[in-house]
């Protein structure tokens, strides 16, 4: 059974420091999402990871994915508070299978202080 | 605006209660979900469906029924409830079911709270 686990689960941050959230996972997937939510929000999504060694970054977020180590990371650069709120991981169940098979990780929020 | 719109955003309801919960898509998507989001516990998958048919149900109980009529609408009917059903219920599409690709496009929720 794919179990997906995130950590921390509350993170407390100032501004321009830096800052990883970790995803790790039980066992073999080919996708790899991690998702945004903002507090009476939909779920948005920032990045897809589909392959071991794949870095995707998009302003002070970059995502990895070891598929090996069955481990993808989250890394904030200088956060700022606009990076405010609860990040996602969610695994693809099985290989090459539907999206509609993704098991979520509980989430990591992130509180970003002045 | 993630182009997925969900209504009500709120419901309260009694147990005894028969209320149903709309979701639209206008994407042009051929996929669509209903996810359940606990406090304290991950998003749950709770329906699949693909071409207005249903292809995944993971075990949930009969108190929530789906429906499909088309490939923009999805309904999520629900009677006699519990308490512990109280949570957000969350749409979402995707242009298909299969490959690694696709990116999920949730709604804004409906917080549901069963008295």
């Amino acid at each position: 059974e794919l179990k997906v686990e995130q950590n921390p689960l509350f993170l407390s941050m100032q501004e321009g420091k830096n800052y990883t959230i970790y995803c790790n996972y039980s066992t073999t997937s080919d996708r790899l999402y991690w998702y945004r939510q903002d507090p009476g929000k939909s779920l948005e999504s920032l990045f897809v990871l589909l392959s071991n060694g794949a870095v995707k970054q998009e302003g002070r977020l970059m995502a990895s994915l070891d598929t090996k180590a069955r481990l993808s990371t989250l890394h904030i650069t200088a956060a700022v508070h606009d990076l405010s709120a609860t990040y996602f991981c969610a695994v693809g169940r099985g290989l090459g299978g539907s999206q509609g098979n993704l098991i979520f990780g509980k989430g990591t929020k992130l509180s970003v202080k002045p | 605006e993630t182009g997925v719109t969900q209504t009500p955003r709120h419901l309260v309801m009694g147990m005894t209660n028969k209320k149903s919960l709309k979701c639209e898509q206008h994407l042009g998507h051929n996929a669509m979900y209903w996810y359940k989001q606990s406090a304290k516990k991950p998003l749950e998958l709770m329906f699949v469906y693909s071409l207005e048919e249903r292809v995944e149900n993971n075990s949930v109980p009969s108190r929530f029924s789906p429906e499909c009529p088309n490939s923009s609408h999805l309904f999520l009917h629900l009677h006699t409830l519990q308490p512990e059903d109280s949570a957000l219920y969350l749409c979402a599409s995707s242009q298909d079911t299969g490959g690694s690709l696709e990116k999920l496009f949730f709604g804004s929720g409906t917080q549901l709270s069963v008295l």
